[in-house]
């Protein structure tokens, strides 16, 4: 596709369930993101992707918190025992490789709702 | 990490009005982006300054980077109701790792016809 595609749009789910979210970014873009943005905030980085290098998990606020990325290309972030907390739109973007003269391009989201 | 504080947190403005809004930072930035986000979708870069006392224009927006670099500013002039949305500063500090990007919370713009 054009841009950045991200599934599902919307997750509504139980608390303590398991949820993933996917991200297919930009074809040919090496460079992937996960960003968290809480109702009425800015977006909080949660991990990033380069190539084959071992991903920036700094953000990432719990180990119920996981992401990869296969082949380079999809990234799926995966939440565990799910909390009312994490009720949220995660966002993902790409860029053609990683730096910040390198815009990064969003997707629309996945908006996360714990009942 | 990073607080980037912007002002105001929501603007409610007429259609033709200038709109002018800033964002600070509690350290220096090399960068400052300036992102929009329309409901239901992910932002979108409007500008990106990567030197201090640059003033760059995209269309009817104008955008500085502070020469303090903790500051930069976004004008919006003649507004129009596309317009309406929300405005988000966002830059790496100098010891984060680069692509990582902080944001402000944002300017909820609201322009009436």
């Amino acid at each position: 596709g054009a841009g950045v595609s991200q599934s599902p749009s919307n997750k509504v789910t139980e608390k303590g369930k398991d949820v993933e979210l996917r991200c297919d970014p930009i074809s040919g873009h090496t460079a992937l993101y996960w960003y968290r943005q809480s109702l009425g905030q800015g977006l909080e980085f949660l991990i990033y992707f380069q190539g084959n290098s071992a991903p920036d998990k700094s953000g990432l606020p719990s180990d119920r918190f996981s992401a990869e990325r296969t082949g380079g290309s999809v990234s799926t972030l995966t939440i565990q025992r799910t909390q009312q907390e994490d009720s949220a739109v995660y966002l993902c973007a790409s860029s053609l490789v990683q730096g910040v003269n390198q815009p990064q391009h969003f997707g629309d989201g996945t908006r996360l709702s714990i009942l | 990490g990073q607080q980037l504080n912007q002002s105001p947190q929501s603007m409610f403005i007429q259609e033709g009005e200038d709109v002018s809004m800033n964002c600070t930072s509690s350290s220096i930035f090399n960068t400052w982006l300036w992102y929009k986000q329309d409901p239901g979708e992910g932002p979108v870069l409007l500008i990106a300054l990567y030197k201090a006392g640059e003033l760059t224009s995209n269309g009817r927006l104008t955008a500085q980077f502070g020469i303090t670099r903790k500051d930069s500013f976004l004008n919006i002039s003649a507004s129009i109701p596309s317009d309406v949305g929300i405005y988000f500063c966002a830059g790496p500090d100098r010891g984060s790792t680069l692509g990582r990007l902080y944001f402000g919370r944002g300017t909820q713009l609201t322009v009436w016809p």
